[in-house]
């Protein structure tokens, strides 16, 4: 079974609207991670945003902030005022348990931000 | 901010040969490492962890005599993609631990390298 999914292979945004992008995640361990990670053309993996199972707001960072629905088991990932910049590759991805800093992925959603 | 330089961050290898990546946290001291293998268009990965001072441990289907990790300080791990052959060609990418990076949270967040993309002919 799929621990991170991400329904959205690909999404359009207008600059400066927001757009959501879906995961949802499978795990039985009642602590866990979920990070957000943007992967430009070039490669690198970027970290935007965290949200622990333990944390009761929805975490923010700057234009991203995070949708978390802990009983329907979803991270859902906002931009706002998108930006031609953010026109990337974004993962969501999970740290099961706290002895562990290993991630799993999603398979990522592909956003392009047009004019 | 945590910094991890991933090197060489393309390489073209005859098959048959063997070509190492080397991954260092350059700020800060990582006992463990991460590596990653993502295909085009594909997820990423989890290959292996690298954890300082003692063997890799790999994940299922990943062949340990091929892909040989060595993480012998705590700012180095590197990998070696023994008897490359073409199916080899992929986008390796590391990670280490940055402690307390994550927000409000202060959790471990990973700090990616830039990646290494292998080609084997």
């Amino acid at each position: 079974a799929q621990k991170i999914t991400q329904t959205q292979p690909g999404m359009f945004v207008q600059e400066k609207e927001a757009v959501t992008l879906d995961c949802t995640y499978d795990t039985s361990d009642p602590s866990y991670g979920l990070f957000w990670y943007k992967q430009p053309s070039s490669g690198e993996m970027i970290f935007l945003i965290y949200q622990g199972s333990y944390d009761q707001q929805n975490a923010t960072e700057g234009r991203y902030s995070l949708n978390f629905q802990k009983a329907r088991k979803s991270a859902n990932l906002v931009i706002s005022a998108s930006q031609l910049g953010d026109s990337a590759m974004y993962f969501c991805a999970m740290r099961e348990g706290h002895n562990t800093d290993k991630l799993i992925f999603g398979t990522g959603t592909r956003l392009q931000v047009f004019p | 901010g945590a910094v991890v330089s991933q090197h060489p961050s393309r390489v073209i290898c005859k098959s048959g040969t063997s070509v190492k990546i080397e991954c260092r946290s350059l700020d800060f001291q990582a006992t463990t490492m991460f590596w990653y293998r993502q295909f085009p268009k594909q997820s990423l990965m989890l290959m292996a962890t690298s954890n300082e001072g003692s063997k890799a441990t790999y994940e299922q289907g990943v062949e340990k005599d091929k892909f040989l990790i060595n993480h012998a300080s705590l700012t180095l791990s590197t990998l070696t993609v023994t008897s490359a052959h073409p199916e080899d060609s992929s986008f390796y990418i590391c990670s280490a631990t940055y402690l307390g990076a994550g927000g409000r949270s202060g959790a471990n967040v990973l700090t990616f390298g830039a990646g290494s993309r292998l080609t084997v002919l």
